[in-house]
């Protein structure tokens, strides 16, 4: 099983910066199946990215992936009031399907 | 517009089951699978199984193989997931979400999520 860490696990920001998150695969994730997800309080996660870069439809691009192997990176580039929630992280590439801890993003 | 209805919320005892349904509509249910992950309170999301919705073929996480089952009903555009013998710690949201690939053979990322549904295992 493929175990996937988050970090931070908490990341403490004000609207307009940029947040870096982290997503470290215990083991290559193969062809880049790494996806993201959004997950506001009492909500279904959002879909953000999947292949590791590729934004879902109607994602604003100022959401970014990238990253293959065993490292992925989401990052967020002017951070929106609408934003601060936590996102997880999901591989795909091996059973069984595994997701990240999440990071939470909040309001500084 | 493509949407994931499931059933409500369920109180149940040890050792109980319980059958939760995800009613879609808005696209063509046989083309894209349906896989269910469950949320425990204040926790993060863990992949249950997969079901491809065009020949019934199902993937079970092994943790909980042996106690579920995924069955759709290709009629009334529905899945389902029993989960049999409920302990304490399957206390959780479950949601059904769709596969984002079309006509895929093997559970990828999903785009559409239902709106869970809260079970609750207490004596």
């Amino acid at each position: 099983e493929i175990v996937l860490t988050q970090s931070p696990g908490t990341l403490s920001l004000s609207p307009g910066e940029r947040a870096t998150l982290s997503c470290r695969a215990s083991q290559s994730v193969s062809s880049s199946y790494l996806a993201w997800y959004q997950q506001k309080p009492g909500q279904a996660p959002r879909l953000l990215i999947y292949g590791a870069s590729s934004r879902a439809t109607g994602i604003p691009d100022r959401f970014s992936g990238s990253g293959s192997g065993t490292d992925f990176t989401l990052t967020i580039s002017r951070l929106e009031p609408e934003d601060f929630a936590v996102f997880y992280c999901q591989q795909y590439g091996s059973s069984p399907l595994t997701f990240g801890g999440g990071t939470k993003v909040e309001i500084k | 517009q493509v949407q994931l209805v499931q059933s409500g919320a369920e109180v149940k005892k040890p050792g109980a089951s319980v059958k939760v349904s995800c009613k879609a509509s808005g696209y063509s249910f046989t083309s894209y699978g349906i896989s269910w992950v469950r949320q425990a309170p204040g926790q993060g999301l863990e992949w249950m199984g997969w079901i491809s919705t065009h020949n019934g073929n199902t993937k079970y996480a092994q943790k909980i193989q042996g106690r579920v089952s995924m069955t759709t009903d290709t009629s009334t555009s529905t899945a389902y997931m029993e989960l049999r013998s409920l302990r304490s710690d399957d206390t959780a949201v479950y949601y059904c979400a769709r596969e984002g690939v079309y006509s895929s053979s093997w559970p990828y990322y999903f785009d559409y999520w239902g709106q869970g549904t809260l079970v609750t295992v207490s004596s």
